[in-house]
């Protein structure tokens, strides 16, 4: 069946530091990907997405491109700030599977000042 | 709606006790999802709906665990004879059916805590 992994956190870096989650994923057929996140006692909110090979979803300074020879998407910033502390989810979505979402475990990330 | 609802949002209940946790979709949203993050945790898959039916329980933990959809609309989550290891936040999201993506749009999620 379909699965996402996703690097273990916690990551922790500094302001202004360049920030990149891996996230790779095993689907049939050609799945929309997204990126999660969920801020310190907040719900789950949708980052970015993609929907096709090729394509770059990006949101709040944050990109993701949509590798289909690579089965990955990966999450980058290239200056975070204090605030994008939070825990970061990729996730898939493919009619094969019935357009059921699947995560990944989730990256805590932690931006000290 | 506006949104996902979820109710209750906090809910403390003794072991061994039955507790419903109720989901209202997004209107005209025809799949559901329940996930299950406990502290620190990821997010655990419990069940999807499409409409009234679930082509997927693969994620419930036991018999315990039983969840019903229906008019396509509001979910039951139900838990018999709770047990402290069920203490998690219960998230519910819904989504729509248009072209090749589904996003899905979270609740703020249901605290339960086992006593």
């Amino acid at each position: 069946g379909d699965s996402v992994t996703q690097m273990e956190g916690p990551v922790t870096l500094s302001e202004e530091a360049f920030l990149t989650i891996n996230c790779t994923y095993t689907a049939t057929g050609y799945p929309s990907l997204f990126w999660y996140v969920q801020y310190p006692g907040e719900g789950l909110q949708l980052l970015l997405k993609a929907t096709k090979a090729d394509d770059k979803g990006s949101n709040k300074g944050f990109e993701a491109t949509y590798r289909k020879e690579t089965t990955s998407f990966h999450l980058e910033k290239g200056s975070v700030q204090v605030s994008d502390s939070a825990v970061y989810f990729c996730a898939l979505s493919g009619k094969a599977a019935g357009n059921k979402l699947t995560f990944g475990g989730g990256t805590r990330v932690l931006v000290k000042p | 709606g506006a949104g996902v609802s979820q109710s209750p949002s906090n809910k403390v209940t003794e072991k061994g006790k039955d507790v419903e946790l109720r989901c209202d979709p997004i209107s005209g949203h025809t799949a559901l999802y329940w996930y299950r993050q406990s502290l620190g945790q990821g997010l655990e898959f419990l069940i999807y709906f499409q409409g009234n039916s679930a082509p997927d329980k693969s994620g419930l933990p036991s018999d315990r665990f039983s969840a019903e959809r229906t008019g396509g609309s509001v979910s039951t989550l139900t838990i018999q004879r709770t047990q402290q290891e069920d203490s998690a936040v219960y998230l519910c999201a819904s989504s729509s059916l248009q072209g090749l993506w589904t996003e899905a749009f979270f609740g703020q999620g249901t605290r339960l805590t086992v006593v």
